[in-house]
């Protein structure tokens, strides 16, 4: 079965520092993972994916992610956090073939930035 | 595009009715839908998989009959909470694949907040 741990509930970083947020997984193979951002009262926004192509994962507003096969690991990191990044985050593992989309979550990190 | 919306985005019911949220793909056609429930500072628990004209999958330890989900076409997926009581109130969100592409992507509704009193 498939799990997601998100190290550290809260990360609270200033503004403009480097924003760094922990994921492990695990699984008997490689997954797909994913990060994503969720607003108060929102639903899910999706930052980026990782399915198997580049390593290093670009996604939208300056976040970035690396897979690292022999941690198992897809840590999320930002190099200047900005006030808008105040949310929380979510990092998630979906299954390849038949189950695509099923996702399990981790638990959640929120992250706080500081003025 | 990949658009998924959700119906009602909040309600409030009293204790023992039923509350049927809708979730819609509104630009593309959804084999697959997922519903999560998310408690308050929580993460999202998968409750089930919703396929379009098949039952849906559920997890387990979530109840079928009181959790029940409809796929009844490629661009919707209903979940009803039937007889409600005040901890079914939570944040419930759907998600859908893209059909027959092989985009591992699920895009997610805004959710629904519930809310029993």
């Amino acid at each position: 079965a498939q799990s997601v741990t998100q190290l550290g509930s809260h990360v609270s970083v200033s503004e403009g520092a480097l924003v760094l947020l922990r994921c492990n997984y695990s699984s008997s193979v490689p997954p797909y993972l994913f990060w994503y951002v969720q607003y108060p009262n929102q639903g899910l926004q999706l930052l980026l994916k990782y399915t198997s192509a580049a390593t290093l994962v670009k996604g939208i507003n300056g976040f970035e992610a690396e897979f690292k096969k022999s941690e198992t690991s897809f840590h999320l990191t930002k190099p200047s956090a900005h006030m808008s990044d105040a949310a929380e985050y979510f990092c998630a593992v979906s299954e390849r073939g038949s189950t695509l989309g099923r996702l399990y979550f981790g638990r959640g990190t929120q992250l706080t930035v500081w003025p | 595009g990949a658009v998924v919306s959700q119906h009602p985005s909040w309600v409030i019911c009293k204790s023992g009715t039923s509350v049927k949220i809708e979730c819609r793909s509104l630009d593309f056609q959804a084999t697959t839908m997922f519903w999560y429930r998310q408690f308050p500072k929580q993460s999202l628990m998968l409750m089930a998989t919703s396929n379009e004209g098949s039952k849906a999958t559920y997890e387990q330890g979530v109840e079928k009959d009181k959790f029940l989900i409809n796929h009844a076409s490629l661009t919707l997926s209903t979940l009803t909470v039937t007889s409600a009581h005040p901890e079914d109130s939570s944040f419930y969100i759907c998600s859908a694949r893209v059909y027959g592409a092989l985009n591992t992507e699920a895009f997610f509704g805004q959710g629904t907040r519930l809310t029993v009193v």
